[in-house]
């Protein structure tokens, strides 16, 4: 099956930094990334997502890049802020069904 | 428009004992899942309703676990007799779109567990 690797497992930057987030997959045909957003006791929010169809997605100051060769795509935070301070989850999908998700990445945004 | 609802959201329980986990979806949402997050780790696929039906129970850890979705309102995931491991937060998920294109998920809150 499907697994997912993230890194870093923690993070931090300085406020008005930018914070990078990776994450490879191994199944070749999965074609549908999302990253999810989950604040300390909330529950996890879509942030962003990506189709295996687009290199790169752009969202104010959120982007995702994937490399599907490579197998890996990554989350771009730029001017950071301390609301942008919770755990961020990457996740690969190949079907409606299921999505394998990574291990979490806890950035912390320094103010 | 509420979201994904569960109930409770803590729960402690001895070991040997029984828990009930419920979801409320998103009103409309024929896809419902149930994923858990276990000490820290990844968000682990549990299992795949659509509407009353088991899509997918590939995740479900073993038999002291029990999912229902009567109806293809809410659902429930029983766990009997429990154990220190099930220990985690229980996250339900809901979905509009069924298909080729995975629609988004909407999560709720999710159960904490804490087996003792």
């Amino acid at each position: 099956g499907e697994n997912v690797e993230q890194h870093p497992s923690t993070l931090s930057v300085q406020e008005g930094d930018s914070a990078v987030i990776k994450c490879t997959y191994s199944d070749s045909a999965s074609n549908y990334f999302p990253w999810y957003k989950q604040e300390l006791g909330k529950r996890p929010q879509l942030i962003i997502d990506i189709r295996s169809n687009v290199g790169e997605k752009k969202d104010q100051r959120i982007a995702v890049t994937l490399n599907k060769t490579a197998k890996h795509f990554s989350l771009h935070i730029t001017e950071t802020q301390p609301e942008d301070s919770a755990v961020y989850f990457c996740a690969a999908s190949k079907s409606a069904r299921q999505l394998t998700f990574g291990s979490g990445t806890q950035l912390t945004v320094l103010p | 428009e509420a979201g994904v609802t569960q109930f409770p959201s803590h729960s402690v329980i001895e070991k040997g004992q029984t828990v009930t986990l419920r979801c409320d979806p998103i009103s409309g949402h024929d896809n419902l899942y149930w994923y858990r997050r276990v000490m820290g780790k990844e968000i682990k696929f549990l299992l795949h309703f659509v509407k009353e039906s088991k899509q997918d129970e590939s995740g479900m850890p073993n038999n002291r676990f029990l999912a229902e979705r009567t109806g293809g309102t809410y659902s429930t995931l029983k766990v009997q007799p429990a154990e220190l491991e099930d220990s985690g937060v229980y996250f339900c998920a809901s979905s509009l779109r069924t298909g080729g294109n995975t629609g988004e998920l909407f999560f709720g809150e999710g159960s904490r567990l804490t087996v003792l």
